[in-house]
This record gives structure tokens, sequence and C-alpha cells, in this order.
């Protein structure tokens, strides 16, 4: 089962921040907190991942709470490009034997 | 390139036939994975790969056989076809000890008729 709770769905308006919260109460200090998405029925795409820091990239920032009990997924400009289900998801970084487990994901909708 | 390949991208068959989807990877990469993807969206693990060694294996019939002929390839064969296997099947790759950041192909929609 996924570790992780998100809201269902959100709207943005295009060109405005998409700010997708995610919960991963029990997450064990080993394991990492990754975000991916999927558009339409494409493969998942890798956004971003952290540890305890923040972290950025050209796609998105990552920022994770201090206890790690939440975290919030940043596009800074959202295009309609960006619509798609959204999965935060946390795993042991690179262990084999483990694998993404994925959850429902946030289904955001970003409109013109 | 593309990194993560699968093929076919569409295969439609009929019940009790048995077919084959290819998955290639050339980054290198040590693990391979088959996730299954229903009608209601759900993104399933079925099989992990290291090494062409089976290292997860969920609660998948065993009418799904992986076979894993050298670490850049992974095949999902599934003999005796059934209506409920209609989904979008994604294979992916990751290297572990690094990030264990994983990467997708585009995915197999299996339709059984």
């Amino acid at each position: 089962d996924a570790k992780t709770t998100q809201p269902p769905s959100m709207d943005c308006a295009e060109g405005r921040a998409a700010n997708l919260p995610c919960n991963h109460s029990t997450i064990s200090g080993n394991e990492y907190v990754y975000w991916y998405r999927q558009i339409h029925s494409q493969g998942p795409q890798y956004i971003i991942h952290g540890l305890k820091n923040n972290e950025t990239n050209e796609m998105a920032s990552l920022i994770i709470t201090e206890d790690r009990k939440s975290s919030t997924l940043i596009l800074p400009h959202a295009t309609l490009r960006d619509t798609a289900v959204y999965y935060c998801i946390v795993r042991v970084g690179g262990q084999a034997g483990t694998a993404l487990i994925f959850g429902k994901g946030t289904t955001l909708s970003v409109s013109s | 390139d593309t990194a993560v390949s699968q093929t076919p991208k569409y295969l439609v068959t009929q019940m009790g036939n048995d077919k084959s989807i290819k998955c290639e990877q050339n980054l290198g990469h040590d693990t391979m994975y088959w996730y299954k993807q229903d009608s209601k969206k759900f993104l399933k693990i079925m099989f992990s790969y290291n090494n062409k060694e089976l290292i997860i294996n969920e609660t998948v019939p065993n009418r799904f056989s992986p076979k894993s002929p050298d670490k850049a390839h992974l095949n999902l064969h599934i003999n005796s076809l059934e209506l409920g296997d209609s989904a979008v099947y994604f294979c992916a790759s990751s290297q572990e000890g690094a990030s264990g950041r994983l990467f997708f192909g585009e995915g197999s929609r299996l339709t059984v008729l």
C-alpha cells in the first residue's frame, strides 16, 4: 500500500504556481520522497526527489518539512502541458528489492 | 535513442492466446520492472529483476512469466490470456545504489477480446 496521502484533484491557472501537498507521516529515516507525473496514459515521468533538504531542478521545487512528515511539490509557473496526475512516493533510495509503490495521486488541471 | 523501449505499443488478441511484450533499456541499469495499469488507472508493481535475478514478485497469476535474458532486457510472457489482463503494461529500469530514480517506457496497451 502507498504510504502517502494526496488530495485527489487540484486546479491551477496557467502561469501561476501550482503547490501540490503530500502527507507521509510514517516515513522512515532512510526513505526518500519522490515525485512523478503521468501525462494522459504516457509512461510516468520523474520530476524530483529529496531526503531532508529542499530541492530544486529545472522542472520543480520540493519542500520537505523539518519533521519530514509532509512535503510540497511546487511548479513555479504552471502551463497547460503540466496537466497530469502527480504521484508522491516514499521509497528507500537506490535499494534493490524495493519498488515505487504508486497511490492514487493528485490530478492537476491547469487552465487558461 | 529511447532509454526504455517496449514493443509492441498496442496488442489486441483473443482470450486464451499467449502473447509476449518485450522491453529493452540502453541506460546500463541493473534493475528492471514491470508495472500494470488497469482501467481504474492504478499503477501496480508486478515484477522486478536485478542483474537477471527475480527480486520482486507481487501476487501475480502464474500465467505471467517474466524472462530476463540479460541485464538490458526484461520480457513479459502471458499465457491463456483473460479479459481481466486488458491493461497498459509499463516497463521501467533503475540503477540501484544511486538515487533510485526509475525510468519508464511508454507502455504497451493490451486488449483482450
